[in-house]
């Protein structure tokens, strides 16, 4: 089965300064995908950013990178310059190998971006 | 991108009555959509997978007589909670999956309460 951590309940960040949210995944599939997702107080969920198993470079997208480190199962969120507009849930999720294509959520971590 | 849409955002009912939560594809065809439930300041928890013109497979401890899913169309999956009670009171985000393999876009969420 498939399991997602995320270790840290709630994280804080200076503005304009660089934030690591954790998280570690297990799974047993040689192919698999791991995401991140913003949920600001509003609800909804928001994509950041993806990471193949076969990826061999780390994701990127634009503020957003992921520290994809398989052999420790860990995909760790790096947002560089944060700003206050990301004080939000973050949430690791981790994609079913089979055709369903289902997402195991981790707990998730609340980051607050302060002045 | 791809936008999806959740009818009604928020929904008060009583105890014992029945209520519908639609979640629509605006812009693409959705073979498959995902119901998840997410209590307060929890995780997602994927409810059910709804595949058109075929049944619901449910997750594990989901009532499928409680939660009725109905996928007609490409574009349209609906969640019906029976006979409500307040412990159903919950945040309900339905999932479609487009294109590409990792591609899933979530909806704004349906805020129920059951008094």
């Amino acid at each position: 089965a498939q399991k997602i951590t995320q270790t840290q309940p709630g994280m804080f960040v200076q503005e304009k300064e660089a934030v690591t949210l954790d998280c570690t995944y297990d799974t047993s599939d040689p192919s698999y995908g791991l995401f991140w997702y913003k949920q600001p107080s509003s609800g909804e969920m928001i994509f950041l950013i993806y990471q193949g198993s076969y990826d061999q470079q780390n994701a990127t997208e634009g503020r957003y990178s992921l520290n994809f480190q398989k052999a420790r199962k860990s995909a760790n969120l790096v947002i560089s310059a944060s700003q206050l507009g990301d004080s939000a849930m973050y949430f690791c999720a981790m994609r079913d190998t089979g055709t369903a294509s289902k997402l195991t959520f981790g707990t998730g971590t609340r980051l607050q971006v302060t002045l | 991108g791809a936008v999806v849409s959740q009818h009604p955002s928020r929904v008060i009912c009583k105890s014992g009555t029945s209520v519908k939560i639609e979640c629509r594809s605006l812009d693409f065809q959705a073979t498959t959509m995902f119901w998840y439930r997410q209590f307060p300041k929890q995780s997602l928890m994927l409810m059910a997978t709804s595949n058109e013109g075929s049944k619901a497979t449910y997750e594990q401890g989901v009532e499928k007589d409680k939660f009725l899913i109905n996928h007609a169309s490409l574009t349209l999956s609906t969640l019906t909670v029976t006979s409500a009670h307040p412990e159903d009171s919950s945040f309900y985000i339905c999932s479609a999956k487009a294109g590409s393999p990792y591609e899933q876009y979530f909806g704004p969420g349906t805020r129920l309460t059951v008094t």
